[in-house]
């Protein structure tokens, strides 16, 4: 079976600041993908950023960076320098070739 | 470049009805998949084509269908409507199709389908 926990429901930053969202998978393959996806209330999922397995080099987009930890199956995403449009639901995905497993979403609220 | 474009965006049917929704990906894109949001059970996968044929499926009833034509656009139909069948019908395409779970996939803005 093919698991995507993300245990925090809700999180909330003040814009400018960091946070980090937090996911935990458990696959039995060797060879997968990870990534984090975006959808804001448009409902259109958008890719925030993609990590092969096979990489130890944490992936990294402008002001989002991943932390993996492949032996301890956690796939974190950091956020730097929180912005008003980085508001919305984030999606932590499992993929392998020939399943696509979500986890249940963490709602980023951004304050001023 | 458009985007992927799903039609209707709404829609309302009462139960015992079936429904076809749409989905027209980026051009030049070979994979089509489909997926079913609900605040219930999140974001589960369907199924997805490739060229045509139906490639991987996800765990849901026979009455959750689709096809994909020459032209990449795929159709998704749910027969015999129930009320569980309310949700966020989301479909995504990629570019090269190499693995369901392996590539960027980019989202249309999904149908919100509501059956009464």
């Amino acid at each position: 079976a093919q698991t995507v926990t993300q245990s925090q429901p809700e999180m909330s930053v003040q814009e400018a600041e960091t946070v980090t969202l937090s996911c935990t998978y458990d696959t039995s393959e060797s060879d997968y993908y990870l990534f984090w996806y975006k959808q804001p209330p448009s409902r259109q999922m958008i890719l925030v950023i993609r990590q092969e397995a096979y990489k130890q080099q944490n992936a990294t987009e402008n002001r989002f960076s991943v932390n993996f930890q492949k032996a301890a199956k956690s796939f974190s995403l950091k956020i730097s320098d929180s912005q008003l449009g980085d508001a919305a639901m984030y999606f932590c995905a499992l993929g392998t070739a020939s399943k696509l497993t979500f986890g249940t979403g963490t709602r980023l609220q951004v304050t001023l | 470049k458009a985007g992927v474009t799903q039609t209707p965006r709404y829609l309302i049917k009462t139960r015992g009805q079936q429904v076809t929704l749409s989905c027209s990906p980026i051009s030049g894109h070979r994979s089509v998949s489909w997926y079913q949001q609900t605040p219930g059970q999140g974001l589960q996968f369907l199924f997805e084509y490739f060229s045509e044929t139906q490639r991987n499926k996800g765990n849901f009833p026979g009455r959750f269908s689709g096809r994909q034509f020459s032209n990449s656009r795929s159709e998704m139909n749910v027969s015999t409507l129930e009320l569980g069948d309310s949700a966020l019908y989301l479909c995504a395409s990629s570019l090269r199709g190499l693995g369901l779970g392996y590539e960027k996939l980019f989202f249309g803005s999904g149908t919100q389908l509501s059956v009464l």
